[in-house]
């Protein structure tokens, strides 16, 4: 059964560090995501993409985020100078058709120290 | 604003003793309404997509229905490995949005 891998599963890195958070969706689907969710809270949207431009973010996604599909498979976020309150479980997500169903993958855990 | 609200925030549960989850919904106008299972330390597993009031879907031991304001998750005599987190997330209709508004889940543990 198709499905959404994340790599790393966990990343640790110093404030101010740059990490790149990768993803590669079902291989079919169009429409990609990033969510997050900070321990013991809701998770969160941060950004959908399709047809390789930004189609909505939230506030969260701010310029030290970005988002790119830099070839047919990988979908990546990078954070480009991170901060404590950066640290969460970072889900990337796809979706076949708009308004269909998100498959999400395993996470990759995010430590800011 | 688009909100969801899900009660209760956790649940204990005997093997075999059916319940259901509530999860209330506010949003400008429906287009689906999602419920997920989350495991510990796991990305959130899709188990059901509601459209329209009235409608239902049904897998195994767990049954989704919505009305307008509101969906449940009927859990019919459920088992040890059914303990997780439900999410239940909807999504708006209008504009480019596609994305999901998630609650904050109601946490079920079942006990042999």
């Amino acid at each position: 059964e198709p499905e959404v891998t994340q790599t790393p599963s966990h990343q640790v890195t110093q404030m101010g560090q740059e990490v790149i958070l990768r993803c590669v969706p079902i291989s079919n689907h169009l429409y990609f995501y990033w969510y997050r969710q900070i321990l013991g809270q809701k998770v969160e949207f941060l950004v959908s993409f399709y047809n390789n431009e930004i189609s909505e973010k939230s506030e969260i996604f701010d310029d030290q985020f970005s988002v790119e599909r830099p070839d047919g498979s990988n979908f990546t976020l990078k954070i480009r100078s991170t901060k404590l309150e950066d640290s969460a479980m970072y889900f990337c997500a796809s979706s076949g058709d708009y308004g269909n169903e998100q498959f999400f993958g395993p996470g990759t855990r995010l430590t800011v120290l | 604003e688009d909100q969801v609200t899900q009660s209760p925030e956790a649940l204990r549960l005997q093997e075999g003793e059916s319940s259901s989850l509530n999860c209330s919904y506010t949003v400008s106008g429906l287009r689906g309404l999602f419920w997920y299972r989350q495991d510990p330390g796991k990305g959130p597993e899709f188990l059901f997509t509601l459209y329209s009031a009235g409608e239902e879907k049904e897998k195994e031991r767990l049954k989704a229905t919505l009305t307008k304001k509101e969906s449940f998750l009927h859990i019919t005599a459920p088992k040890p490995e059914d303990s997780a987190t439900y999410l239940c997330a909807v999504q708006a209709l209008g504009g480019a949005t596609n994305k999901l508004i998630f609650g904050t889940g109601t946490l079920l543990a079942v006990q042999p």
